[in-house]
């Protein structure tokens, strides 16, 4: 079983439309959680860490459940920027084990 | 500027060949890591360092080989064992604080002829 699991997609929505991602993690001891972007042949990026209470950056939502061990991202307003690779991220210790990544199409 | 430099950003090499990728962080970071991407996939990990010296193997760690001399490097070496070594290759740096983040270079893509 995998540490970190994603829904590879693509999710393919249009300009304006809010999308969400789901990420489930398998070790219950994991303390830190986190969002990265990914464009085509790039490096990942973080786009914002993800807190028990849930927390919002702009257009960005992230959710945390512990009891589920399920990371959620949620984006309004979709741009054609937006368009990327999205990793899911959690930290056990001193190691960091990604997901596959859920790939976003925003279309005009 | 603080980051993460990685040299080169594309890198050649002969099968039977060894290859050394540089890394470099300005960042003061203590820990530092090496990551495998290939098409399509998720990040492996292949070596990380948490202190000068000292340094475990991650889960794909055959074939390469790395050193941690100094605090600021952490370079890694393809060895002529790696049977696929053709990848992007993603360096890293943190705090060894358990709520940090990790920073990434801009990785070296190889590619083996």
């Amino acid at each position: 079983r995998k540490e970190v699991e994603q829904d590879p997609g693509p999710f393919n929505v249009p300009e304006g439309a809010t999308v969400a991602f789901n990420c489930t993690y398998s070790n219950s001891a994991s303390q830190s959680f986190f969002w990265y972007r990914q464009d085509c042949r790039k490096e990942p990026k973080l786009l914002m860490s993800v807190y028990s209470s849930g927390n919002e950056d702009g257009r960005f939502t992230a959710q945390l459940n512990r009891a589920s061990q399920y990371i959620s991202l949620l984006i309004r307003d979709s741009k054609l920027s937006d368009s990327a690779t999205y990793l899911c991220v959690v930290r056990d210790f001193n190691k960091f084990y990604f997901g596959s990544g859920t790939k976003l199409n925003v279309k005009p | 500027d603080g980051g993460i430099t990685q040299s080169p950003k594309y890198l050649f090499r002969k099968e039977g060949q060894n290859v050394t990728l540089s890394c470099e962080q300005n960042l003061n970071h203590d820990a530092m890591y090496w990551y495998r991407q290939d098409p399509g996939q998720g990040l492996r990990l292949i070596y990380y360092s948490q202190i000068v010296n000292d340094f475990q193997k991650g889960d794909i760690a055959e074939g390469y080989s790395v050193s941690r001399e100094k605090k600021e490097s952490f370079p890694l070496t393809v060895t002529s064992a790696q049977k696929n070594p053709t990848a992007f290759y993603l360096c890293a740096s943190s705090l060894r604080d358990r709520t940090d983040t990790q920073y990434f270079g801009p990785g070296t893509r190889l590619t083996v002829l």
